[in-house]
């Protein structure tokens, strides 16, 4: 089973549309949570963090569930510049230090 | 302030060859760490470095390997080369530990293995 696993995608949504991505990881003890975009043959950059409480930036809002191992991102009035891949990204601790481990990624495609 | 930069920016080797991929830290990071993300997957940990020593690593065969100079640049060496390397390398520098703050990432280099 992978660490983090996301929606296949891709998603296919009109301008102004509201679409959200999930995404669960396996790790227990991941204490660090984020969402990175990652446009074509570019890098990936950080979109958000993730917080227990739940987090708000903009039109993009983020929501975590431990119990439920358990992560979304919610994009409301979805921009054409809105396309891109959007990656869950967990830590995990090996030997006293944190790595962070990436999803798959789930490919958004805003039409006009 | 420069950012991370990472060179070259592409590369074409054939199987059996070896390359060596660098990476130089954006001002004020020390901590490098290198991904490697297939086509249609997510960036994979291959290591990460801090200090000139390689703090953790990921499943990768010993075939990749590593270094960090004082001023805390990096290489990414890869022996052996197969056609399953063929990748976007990424490299990405912190502040001692990738967590408590932002991770930038380079542009990448984009090995080709034919």
């Amino acid at each position: 089973r992978k660490e983090v696993e996301q929606d296949p995608g891709p998603f296919n949504v009109p301008e102004g549309a509201t679409v959200a991505f999930n995404c669960t990881y396996s790790n227990s003890a991941s204490q660090s949570f984020f969402w990175y975009r990652q446009d074509c043959r570019k890098e990936p950059k950080l979109l958000m963090s993730v917080y227990s409480s739940g987090n708000e930036d903009g039109r993009f809002t983020a929501q975590l569930n431990r119990a439920s191992q358990y992560i979304s991102l919610l994009i409301r009035d979805s921009k054409l510049s809105d396309s891109a891949t959007y990656l869950c990204v967990v830590t995990s601790l090996s030997g006293g230090y944190n790595k962070l481990i990436f999803g798959a990624g789930t490919r958004l495609a805003v039409h006009p | 302030d420069a950012g991370v930069t990472q060179s070259p920016t592409h590369l074409i080797k054939t199987r059996g060859q070896q390359v060596t991929l660098r990476c130089s830290p954006k001002s004020g990071h020390d901590t490098v760490s290198w991904y490697q993300q297939a086509l249609g997957q997510g960036p994979q940990f291959i290591f990460q470095y801090y200090e000139e020593e390689e703090r953790q690593r990921g499943n990768f065969p010993d075939r990749f390997s590593g270094h960090q100079f004082p001023n805390y640049s990096s290489e990414l060496n890869v022996n052996a080369l197969l056609l399953g390397d063929s990748a976007l390398y990424l490299c990405a520098s912190s502040h001692r530990t990738p967590v408590s703050e932002k991770l930038f990432f380079g542009s990448g280099t984009q090995l080709s293995v034919l």
